[in-house]
């Protein structure tokens, strides 16, 4: 069974600046996707990038982005110039492409913006 | 980005009774819903896998009887928490997918049943 893990389980980043969210992630499968999705306090969960396992270009939404190590299976979100509105527990998910069904979410990570 | 609704985003009710919560995608068809359960600064629990015009498929532990779901069409699932009690206080959260593609997850905004 997959299974996804975020070790951290709070980070806090200066309004600004930069952070990266870790999210590693095991399988033994080749062909799959991962995801990273935000919970804000309102808590409707939204999409906030995706990556498909097959390309090895890492994933950019605006000043989210993914370094994405296949072969490490890690999946790190790093958010640039980091606004008050990112504060949110965010989180990693993985989806086979073969055996399509659930989502595995990892256990989250809130993140604190101070202003 | 598709749009999933759900309804009531907060119910109050007596033990005993029972709790329908509806989910539906507005703009989209969706054959296969999810539902989970939520506490406070945790992960998502997946209780069951909704599938268009079939039974559920629930996860492990999760009780049949207790949390009824029906997927009687495209775009509408819903999730009947029965004879309800204090300890099914929660929150809970629908998601639904296109069928085709990498399957990203679109969220309802959750509903929060409190058991008095």
């Amino acid at each position: 069974a997959q299974t996804v893990t975020q070790s951290q389980p709070e980070m806090s980043v200066q309004e600004a600046e930069t952070v990266t969210l870790s999210c590693t992630y095991d399988t033994s499968e080749s062909d799959y996707y991962l995801f990273w999705y935000k919970q804000p306090p309102s808590r409707q969960m939204i999409l906030v990038i995706r990556q498909e396992a097959y390309k090895q270009q890492n994933a950019t939404e605006n000043r989210f982005s993914v370094n994405f190590q296949k072969a490490a299976k890690s999946f790190s979100l790093k958010i640039s110039d980091s606004q008050l509105g990112d504060a949110a527990m965010y989180f990693c998910a993985y989806r086979s492409a073969i055996r399509a069904g659930k989502s595995t979410f990892g256990d989250g990570t809130t993140l604190t913006v101070k202003p | 980005g598709a749009v999933v609704s759900q309804h009531p985003s907060r119910v109050i009710c007596k033990s005993g009774t029972s709790v329908k919560i509806e989910c539906r995608s507005l703009d989209f068809q969706a054959t296969t819903m999810f539902w989970y359960r939520q506490f406070p600064k945790q992960s998502l629990m997946l209780m069951a896998t909704s599938n268009e015009g079939s039974k559920a498929t629930y996860e492990q532990g999760v009780e049949k009887d207790k949390f009824l779901i029906n997927h009687a069409s495209l775009t509408l699932s819903t999730l009947t928490v029965t004879s309800a009690h204090p300890e099914d206080s929660s929150f809970y959260i629908c998601s639904a997918r296109f069928s085709s593609g990498a399957g990203e997850l679109f969220f309802g905004e959750g509903s929060r049943l409190t058991v008095l």
